[in-house]
């Protein structure tokens, strides 16, 4: 059984900040990983998707890795503001997304 | 708007009421998913549809819990005699199944609240 877990769990930093995010799953046969942002009471807005033939994605400030044969994903947001304040959540992709529990992401001014 | 959207947004019901939802998938998508979210927990998945077969149940779906998607469009999904524990909020997803990415977007969600 697939189980994805992301660490840490909550994290403050002030703004400016590189912060690196890490998912780690059991399971490497998936076909993809994807990343999402959720605003309190919100939906999730899809960040980057991240195909099991590659190693990385790139969209702006973030950046996520993948390593399958360790199950590993890492998001790394740099110069980090306080607009990025959001949990931050990652999902491997069988034919349904597994999703993990999030960290939680306070940037402050 | 083209993105995915679901109505209600909120649902304040009483036990033992039944409710519906309804999820509108972005046009061309042909997988429509249904997520459960409770407070401080990621979506766990329910169930999801290709055109208008369902394909996958979890085992969180319990008989009082129901999902159709007529004609392979809309989605409803219907939960009867609702319970306390039902509270959450509903998500749906779609994708388009034809490309390697089978990238799922999101819904604003439905948040149910059970009294």
């Amino acid at each position: 059984k697939q189980e994805v877990t992301q660490i840490p769990a909550a994290l403050s930093v002030p703004e400016g900040e590189n912060l690196v995010l890490n998912c780690s799953f059991t399971d490497s046969a998936i076909y993809n990983l994807q990343w999402f942002r959720q605003d309190p009471g919100k939906g999730l807005t899809s960040l980057l998707l991240i195909q099991s033939s590659q190693r990385e994605q790139t969209s702006g400030r973030l950046n996520a890795s993948l390593d399958k044969s360790s199950g590993r994903s890492t998001l790394y947001i740099a110069a980090s503001q306080p607009g990025d304040s959001a949990t931050y959540l990652c999902a491997v992709q069988g034919d349904k997304l597994i999703f993990g529990t999030g960290t939680r992401l306070q940037v402050f001014p | 708007d083209t993105g995915v959207s679901q109505d209600p947004r909120h649902k304040i019901t009483k036990r033992g009421q039944n409710v519906t939802f309804r999820c509108d998938p972005i046009s061309e998508h042909n997988r429509l998913y249904w997520y459960r979210q409770t407070l401080g927990q990621g979506p766990e998945f329910l169930t999801y549809f290709q055109n208008e077969a369902q394909l996958e149940k979890s085992r969180l779906l319990s008989d009082r819990f129901s999902a159709e998607r007529p004609k392979g469009s809309f989605s409803t999904l219907e939960i009867q005699r609702t319970e306390q524990g039902d509270s959450a909020m509903y998500l749906c997803a779609s994708s388009f199944s034809g490309t390697s990415y089978n990238e799922q977007f999101f819904g604003p969600g439905t948040r149910l609240t059970v009294l």
